[in-house]
C-alpha cells in the first residue's frame, strides 16, 4: 500500500522569508502523481501545486515550487517571500496514474507566519 | 461554476441517529470521492464512485455506514444509527474523467463537520 509521510507537525516562517515543508512517500508504481493541498482555519482543501511523477521538471506556481526527487520518493514545497495568507495545514498527496485515483494524504504540517 | 456543494455544512445529532450528508460533484466530473477528516486518523477516503458506480469501498468503517449515487449530480452518505465516534468532518471531491484535462486533480467541497453527542 502506498503511504506518505510528513515529518514536520508544525514549521514556521518569518514573513517574506522561504520556507521548506517535507514530504516522502512509498509507492511500487513507476506512473502517480503527487499534489500539495492547503487547509486554512476556514478548512477548505486548497489544491497548491501538482507533480506528474514522469516529468523531471519540477512544477512551479508563482511562489510555490517542488522539489521532486523519484529515486529518493522525496517531494517537498519550497513557499518563497511567504505571506501572512500563508498561513495553513499543508497536506501532501499521491495518487496512483491508472487502476485507483483515491488520493493518500500525509498527515499534515501547520505553517505559521511570524509578522 | 459553483465548485463542488455540500449540505449541511454543519450537523449536530444524538447518538443513535440516523444522518445524512449530501454532495453535488462539478458538473462534467464522472469521480465523486467521500473523505474522512479526524484528529486521530487524519484524511481517509471512504469511497469512491466512477460515472455512478462504486469502486472502493474499502475505506467505509462499518455497515453502519452507507453511500449511494443515483445520479451524476448528486450522493449522498448515510450513517445509521450514528455514535460519537463517527464526529468528524466529511469531504466530498470531484475530478474530470480520464483523459480529460487533469484528470487526476480533484476539487474539494466546503465540509460538512458532523458532531454526534
Amino acid at each position: 500500500a502506498q503511504t506518505v509521510t510528513q515529518s514536520q507537525p508544525e514549521m514556521s516562517v518569518q514573513e517574506a522569508e522561504t520556507v521548506t515543508l517535507s514530504c516522502t512517500y512509498d509507492t511500487s508504481e513507476s506512473d502517480y502523481y503527487l499534489f500539495w493541498y492547503k487547509q486554512p482555519p476556514s478548512r477548505q482543501m486548497i489544491l497548491v501545486i501538482r507533480q506528474e511523477a514522469y516529468k523531471q521538471q519540477n512544477a512551479t506556481e508563482n511562489r510555490f515550487s517542488v522539489n521532486f526527487q523519484k529515486a529518493a520518493k522525496s517531494f517537498s514545497l519550497k513557499i518563497s517571500d511567504s505571506q501572512l495568507g500563508d498561513a495553513a495545514m499543508y497536506f501532501c498527496a499521491y495518487s496512483r496514474d491508472f487502476g485507483n485515483e483515491k488520493l493518500t494524504f500525509g498527515t499534515g504540517t501547520r505553517l505559521t507566519i511570524i509578522p | 461554476d459553483a465548485g463542488v456543494i455540500q449540505s449541511p455544512r454543519h450537523e449536530v445529532t444524538e447518538m443513535g441517529q440516523e444522518v445524512t450528508l449530501r454532495c453535488k460533484p462539478i458538473s462534467g466530473h464522472d469521480y465523486l470521492f467521500w473523505y474522512r477528516q479526524t484528529m486521530m486518523r487524519g484524511l481517509e477516503l471512504l469511497i469512491y464512485f466512477n460515472n455512478n458506480v462504486p469502486i472502493d469501498d474499502s475505506g467505509m468503517p462499518e455497515d453502519r455506514f452507507s453511500a449511494k449515487m443515483p445520479n451524476a449530480s448528486f450522493s449522498t452518505l448515510k450513517i445509521q444509527p450514528s455514535e460519537p465516534r463517527d464526529s468528524a468532518v466529511y469531504f466530498c471531491a470531484s475530478s474530470l474523467p480520464r483523459g480529460q484535462g487533469l484528470h487526476n486533480e480533484q476539487f474539494f467541497g466546503p465540509g460538512t463537520r458532523l458532531t454526534v453527542l
